[in-house]
């Protein structure tokens, strides 16, 4: 069983629609981490968070810690926004487990 | 531009061969990581240093070996190339152990024939 588990493993939306990619974990960690990667192959983080909810742009990511649950929602969604997104979460100690990804398509 | 540079970005080796990934970042971080990415598979962890003159195994380190020489480079190796190490290969800084200012490399692109 993979200790970080993502849904759905693809997502397809019409432009401008409300998205949220789940990220569930079995494990004790101390921060999670979600990730963008482009279809050129760059990756790029987009929040570490520990706790709570953080808020770039049209990109929201909440954590519930009990739950062992994160989500990230991407509001008006844009068809530049189709890429890879990937949690990862640390665990205790230096081992950051990273989930397969959810493969975002978002249509004109 | 500030950041972390991988060198090559595309290689072919055969069996065998023997090859060296550099990953350069000049963001002062003290961690650095080494992932390879396989179709289906999330990133999974080679090896990483905690700081300058360190190294330490991660989740799948056979085959590989690497180097910490000076803080801002860090060396992944191939002393003798399989086949089943025919990846997209990532490098990646951050700031502590947290995964603060987590940065990657554009990745490296291996095939082994």
């Amino acid at each position: 069983k993979n200790e970080v588990e993502q849904s759905p493993q693809n997502l397809t939306a019409q432009e401008g629609e409300f998205i949220t990619i789940n990220c569930s974990y079995s494990v004790g960690i101390s921060a999670l981490h979600w990730l963008q990667q482009h279809p050129g192959g760059g990756i790029v983080s987009l929040f570490m968070l520990s706790s709570g909810k953080k808020k770039h742009g049209r990109l929201i990511a909440t954590i519930n810690i009990q739950e062992k649950h994160s989500s990230l929602h991407i509001t008006a969604s844009h068809p530049r926004d189709s890429a890879v997104y990937i949690c990862a979460v640390k665990e205790y100690g230096n081992k950051l487990v990273f989930g397969a990804g959810t493969i975002l398509r978002v249509k004109s | 531009n500030a950041g972390v540079t991988q060198t090559p970005k595309f290689r072919v080796l055969k069996t065998g061969q023997s090859m060296t990934l550099l990953c350069a970042q000049d963001m002062n971080h003290e961690y650095m990581y080494w992932y390879r990415q396989d179709p289906g598979m999330g990133l999974r962890l080679i090896h990483y240093s905690v700081g300058e003159g360190t190294t330490a195994k991660g989740e799948v380190p056979d085959g590989y070996n690497v180097s910490r020489l000076k803080k801002q480079n860090f060396l992944l190796g191939l002393e003798s190339a399989a086949p089943s190490q025919t990846s997209v290969y990532f490098c990646a800084s951050s700031y502590n152990g947290q995964g603060q200012g987590y940065t990657f490399g554009s990745g490296t692109r291996l095939t082994v024939v």
